[in-house]
C-alpha cells in the first residue's frame, strides 16, 4: 500500500539553526510531492512542489529552500531558521494526475 | 490566480443536526477539481469529498455531500446527522487540471459539533 512518512512530529529551535525536514512515500513511484505550511488557526500555504528527482517549484520566497534528491524524498529545509518561519509543515503528494492530495502527519515547529 | 473563500470562521451545532459549510471560489479555468479535506484535532489532512467541475451531477459520500454551482462559482459541503467525530477544522480546496496541479485552500471553517 502507498504510504507516506514525515518526520519529526515535533521540533523546536533556536533562532538562527539550521532545519531539516524530511518526507519519504511508499508503494509508488514518480509521485509529485509538495510541502505546505500551515499558521495557527489558519488555512495552507504552498511553499514548494516537485514533479520529478531535482525538479522544485517555489510557491513563495522565503527562507526555506526544498530538495528531492531520490524520487520518494522530499527534504525542507533552512540555513538559518526565523521566528516567522514557526508553523505547521504538512508534506503532501499526488500519486497520478488529477488525483487528490494525500498528507502526511505533519511537524510542529517552533523556533524560539 | 485562483483563490478560495470560506466566510464562516466558526461553525456549532448539536449532534444529530445537518449543518452546511460554504466555500466560494474565483477562477478562469472552466475545468477544474474542488475538495473538501477534514483537520480534526490531531491536524491529519483527511480528504472528505471531491467534485469534478465537469460533472454536473453533486458529490455523495455517505453523511458528506456537496452543493456545486458552477455558475456561481460557489460549493458547499452539507454534513447530514453531525456526530460528534465530525468536530474539525475543514477546508475547502481548489485544483486547475490544466498546467501545474497545486491546490489552493480556503482559511477554513471550525466546526464544533456538541453532544
Amino acid at each position: 500500500s502507498q504510504t507516506i512518512h514525515q518526520w519529526p512530529a515535533t521540533l523546536v529551535q533556536p533562532v538562527g539553526s539550521p532545519l531539516s525536514l524530511e518526507c519519504t512515500v511508499e508503494g509508488t513511484s514518480n509521485p509529485n510531492l509538495y510541502w505546505y505550511r500551515q499558521a495557527a488557526g489558519r488555512g495552507l500555504q504552498l511553499l514548494f512542489y516537485s514533479v520529478g528527482i531535482g525538479q522544485i517549484s517555489s510557491e513563495v520566497p522565503q527562507n526555506l529552500s526544498a530538495s528531492r534528491p531520490q524520487d520518494r524524498q522530499f527534504i525542507l529545509s533552512s540555513k538559518k531558521l526565523l521566528l516567522s518561519d514557526s508553523g505547521f509543515y504538512l508534506c503532501a503528494w499526488r500519486p497520478s494526475y488529477n488525483s487528490p492530495l494525500h498528507f502526511g502527519n505533519g511537524t510542529r515547529l517552533t523556533v524560539t | 490566480a485562483q483563490t478560495v473563500t470560506q466566510s464562516q470562521p466558526e461553525m456549532s451545532v448539536q449532534e444529530a443536526e445537518t449543518v452546511t459549510l460554504s466555500c466560494t471560489y474565483d477562477t478562469s479555468e472552466s475545468n477544474y477539481y474542488l475538495f473538501w479535506y477534514k483537520q480534526p484535532p490531531s491536524r491529519q489532512m483527511i480528504l472528505v469529498i471531491r467534485q469534478e467541475a465537469y460533472k454536473q451531477q453533486n458529490a455523495t459520500e455517505n453523511r458528506f455531500s456537496v452543493n456545486f454551482q458552477k455558475a456561481a462559482k460557489s460549493f458547499s459541503l452539507k454534513i447530514s446527522d453531525s456526530q460528534l467525530g465530525d468536530t474539525a477544522m475543514y477546508f475547502c480546496a481548489f485544483m486547475r487540471v490544466q498546467g501545474a496541479q497545486k491546490l489552493v485552500f480556503g482559511q477554513g471553517t471550525r466546526l464544533t459539533i456538541n453532544p
